[in-house]
């Protein structure tokens, strides 16, 4: 499998601020996405992140709210926007390698 | 109706007994089916994976799928209080965007 990082792990941020979440990889992989995980929830995915071009978004996710860069073949962030307190949430970054999907150790975000 | 539906729980078992987690999925033509294991503060790992009809084992880990009734399930033998956790199945389907959707999760309690 893959090993996935993820900066920062934990951040505490005020209403109307963003934040930028990064993410990579040890090795090259084509597919790479965002999900985000509310607290009890299950995972809910935000968007794929594709190298070179925009990301692709899930209905009820917009690229002004998630801002995706996918820069090259190991390395994505997210950005999230104008965050208000219904943003807390767990956000992770996953990978396709192989058949199967691995998930980063994601980024708990708390809005204040 | 959810596109993937699992018992939220919790289901709790004895030490040393069959845990049996369970799955069904909407749409038919879904091809690849995955099990996570998410303790309380970490990212999903992934566990099992299976993509013919039948049973497919891995150690204490059994999946066992079958499309026709679009069902997946887990089976967990010799339950260990390190089981504990939540388990989420998970769907990918159709086409080639590599997503997945995921179920809401069934936490599972073993007690010593």
């Amino acid at each position: 499998s893959a090993v996935i990082s993820q900066k920062p792990s934990r951040d505490i941020c005020q209403r109307g601020t963003s934040l930028t979440i990064q993410c990579q990889v040890d090795s090259q992989v084509t597919m790479m996405f965002w999900y985000r995980q509310q607290p009890g929830q299950s995972l809910t995915l935000i968007a794929t992140a594709n190298q070179g071009s925009e990301a692709t978004y899930e209905s009820g996710f917009v690229i002004d709210k998630f801002p995706i860069s996918r820069p090259n073949l190991t390395f994505s962030t997210l950005t999230v926007s104008n965050m208000s307190p219904e943003d807390s949430s767990i956000y992770l970054c996953s990978v396709v390698h192989g058949y199967e999907q691995y998930f980063g150790p994601g980024t708990r975000l708390t809005v204040t | 109706q959810k596109e993937v539906e699992q018992n939220s729980g919790p289901l709790s078992v004895p030490e040393g007994a069959i845990a049996s987690l369970n799955c069904t999925y909407s749409d038919r033509g879904s091809q690849s089916f995955f099990w996570y294991r998410q303790y309380s503060g970490k990212s999903p790992e992934l566990i099992m994976s299976i993509y013919s009809n039948g049973d497919k084992e891995d150690g204490r880990f059994t999946a066992q799928l079958n499309k026709a009734s679009q069902y997946v399930s887990l089976l967990i033998r010799d339950s260990q209080p390190s089981d504990s956790a939540t388990y989420l199945c998970a769907v990918k389907p159709p086409g080639n965007t590599g997503k997945l959707i995921f179920g809401q999760g069934t936490t599972l309690q073993v007690k010593p």
